[in-house]
């Protein structure tokens, strides 16, 4: 159980285009879930806390307009990186937590964007 | 949440048990210690997580010393596939999951 999916695994565009990144939690359902990106060789950097039926809260540093998320139902939260740039090139990971049990998050296997 | 410090790297023979060690000296009484793996390219794994007690599940043990300043997570007959970065995180039972993930160390079990 707890098993979390995201879609597209890897993804290239052009620069200046706009990139959505799903992420599903498959059989439980997350009020929670958690953006985080990661770039080569570095830890994992929490971007953003999505809510479901309300607004992502943002880490400091990250720019809200330019990370739009979306989090429409318990089990799908959209991470859409508008006007990319080759710098937002990253590992974008998604975890959702379950419950009462939110300490615990679960990972899904992360989207490889590259930007050209 | 708790700074947490590991080391950077270890390597562990095939078979052998790997032991993790984390320090987290400034862990709180409600800070729950967790545990994560993070194999190469790919989304992180959860291990286990433990209060006070030790906790053992299928995947590996952990050992939380009784002042709760350090922990080892021992993967008790390492394969090569558990070569892998494995993440200590030291975090508030309220704070529904937002973790702060360190350099973690990279364990590398060797053949």
């Amino acid at each position: 159980g707890a098993v979390v999916s995201q879609h597209p695994s890897r993804v290239i565009c052009k620069s200046g285009t706009s990139v959505k990144i799903e992420c599903r939690s498959l059989d439980f359902q997350a009020t929670t879930m958690f953006w985080y990106r990661q770039f080569p060789k570095k830890s994992l950097m929490l971007m953003a806390t999505s809510n479901e039926g309300s607004k992502a809260t943002y880490e400091q540093g990250v720019e809200k307009d330019k990370f739009l998320i979306n989090h429409a139902s318990l089990t799908l939260s959209t991470l859409t990186v508008t006007s990319a740039h080759p710098e937002d090139s990253s590992f974008y990971i998604c975890s959702a937590s379950i419950g009462d049990r939110q300490e615990t998050q679960y990972f899904g296997p992360g989207t490889r964007l590259l930007v050209l | 949440d708790a700074k947490t410090t590991q080391p950077p790297s270890m390597d562990c023979a095939e078979g052998r048990a790997a032991n993790l060690p984390c320090n987290h000296s400034t862990i709180s009484g409600n800070e729950y210690v967790y545990w994560y793996r993070q194999i190469h390219s790919q989304g992180p794994q959860y291990i286990i997580h433990g209060l006070k007690n030790n906790e053992t599940n299928e995947m590996a043990s952990l050992i939380i010393t009784e002042d709760r300043k350090s922990s080892t997570l021992i993967l008790p007959h390492a394969t090569l596939r558990d070569t892998a970065v494995y993440y200590c995180i030291a975090i508030l039972n309220t704070n529904a999951g937002k973790s702060t993930f360190g350099d973690g160390t990279t364990l590398t079990v060797k053949p």
